[in-house]
């Protein structure tokens, strides 16, 4: 089937400037995940969407970021007046309740983003 | 803040086995220990997991110290592919967020 999948691979964006990231989870998976990871540096959480629970937007760095997700689909990461220390490798993952114990998140190719 | 310590690179040749330390002094009883690995520009991939016991998959083992406070995971023979990033992740339980380090950078030697 069908793994994470995330649009666009790569998006160069000028300082100042609202983008947009896509992630289109594995179906049936309730969880979904996004970090970031700067180069040569390990992964940064951002957020989590748990079905139909409310968000853990702990790891928003600011309030330039946030995030949507349609019910248990695709989600998007919006990052406003884009800086740019916002350049890095924007991660989505996903995972399904249904293997107690497990819980492997399944992570997409990511997006890259770089802003000038 | 990261809950495990590893460390920054190992170095292994063709054909061998690896072992790749990590220490989690922190975890408590019911903690899961996880460990991904992350190939040049993909996104990290999920190796193995475990509680107390020992564990074997088809990618790798993963050695669980009596004590839970380490564990090593183990690649029989390292192939040229293996080289990658390895994270060891925990405490975890259920669906929650990964607490990633920087990991192991794992280089293979033909």
């Amino acid at each position: 089937g069908a793994g994470v999948s995330q649009s666009p691979s790569n998006k160069v964006t000028e300082k100042g400037k609202d983008v947009e990231l896509r992630c289109d989870p594995i179906s049936g998976h309730t969880a979904l995940y996004w970090y970031r990871q700067r180069l040569g540096q390990g992964l940064e959480f951002l957020i989590y969407f748990q079905g139909n629970s409310a968000p853990d937007k702990s790891g928003l760095p600011s309030d330039r970021f946030s995030a949507e997700r349609t019910g248990e689909s695709v989600s998007t990461l919006t990052i406003q007046r884009t800086q740019q220390e916002d350049s890095a490798v924007y991660l989505c993952a996903s995972s399904t309740r249904n293997n107690p114990g497990i819980y492997e998140q399944f992570f997409g190719p990511g997006t890259r983003l770089t802003v000038l | 803040d990261a809950k495990t310590t590893q460390p920054n690179s190992m170095e292994s040749n063709e054909e061998e086995p690896v072992h790749l330390p990590c220490n989690h002094s922190t975890i408590s009883g019911t903690d899961y220990i996880h460990w991904y690995r992350q190939l040049p520009s993909q996104g990290p991939e999920y190796v193995i997991h475990g509680l107390t016991s020992n564990v074997n998959n088809r990618m790798a083992s993963l050695a669980i110290a009596e004590d839970r406070k380490s564990s090593t995971l183990i690649l029989h023979r390292a192939t040229l592919r293996d080289a990658a990033v390895y994270y060891c992740i925990g405490p975890m339980k259920g669906n929650t967020p990964l607490v990633f380090g920087k990991g192991t950078r794992l280089s293979v030697i033909a």
